[in-house]
């Protein structure tokens, strides 16, 4: 099983819709949580640190759920600039907190 | 605050040739690390250092890939001899330390293996 899995993707929505991303993590000792967004051709950037209450920022809510090892990135109100890759980012739980990246997936928001 | 430098940005090699990229992290950041993307997939962890010492290179093909953090600041990352797969962008960030910090990245170095 790999480490951190999401879901595969493409999604393709339309100006207004609210999706939705899931992502699980193999390691029930990782402590820290997050969700990067990637535009093509660009470096990672950070969206929003997920935290154990759920957390929202604007359009954008994050939930984790420890006993599934499960968390959720959910955009409404989707803009055209809100396409780009969505990574699940988790840490190791190891001493030194290795950094680990889901495969992304890839939203396209149409006109 | 200036960013995570990174250079050269495009680099065209021919398999079996050797390459080098360079890192320098956001001034204070004791935490870098160099991440392989392959187009399609998320960034994969090839070396993380702590300052200057390494705390995990388990993904780091040590056949043919190097790196290291002289002085606990900037870093060089070598691949000799290169191989078709090795075709991918070679991200660099960086992190206060290690933890619940947030990596930063630099833009990347987009390398072709011909």
């Amino acid at each position: 099983r790999k480490e951190v899995e999401q879901d595969p993707g493409p999604f393709n929505v339309p100006e207004g819709a609210t999706v939705a991303f899931n992502c699980t993590y193999s390691n029930s000792a990782s402590q820290s949580f997050f969700w990067y967004r990637q535009d093509c051709r660009k470096e990672p950037k950070l969206l929003m640190s997920v935290y154990s209450s759920g957390n929202e920022d604007g359009r954008f809510t994050a939930q984790l759920n420890r006993a599934s090892q499960y968390i959720s990135l959910l955009i409404r109100d989707s803009k055209l600039s809100d396409s780009a890759t969505y990574l699940c980012v988790v840490n190791s739980g190891t001493s030194y907190d290795k950094v680990i990246f889901g495969p992304g997936t890839s939203l396209s928001v149409i006109p | 605050e200036a960013g995570v430098a990174q250079s050269p940005r495009y680099k065209i090699i021919e398999k079996r040739q050797s390459v080098a990229f360079w890192c320098n992290p956001i001034s204070g950041h004791a935490t870098l690390y160099w991440y392989q993307q392959i187009l399609g997939q998320g960034p994969k962890l090839l070396i993380q250092f702590q300052n200057n010492g390494v705390v995990d290179d388990s993904q780091l093909p040590k056949d043919r890939f190097s790196a290291e953090r002289l002085k606990g600041v900037d870093s060089t990352l070598k691949i000799q001899p290169a191989k078709l797969e090795d075709s991918a962008v070679y991200l660099c960030a960086s992190s206060w330390s290690y933890g619940a910090n947030v990596l930063t990245f630099g833009a990347g170095s987009r390398l072709t293996v011909l």
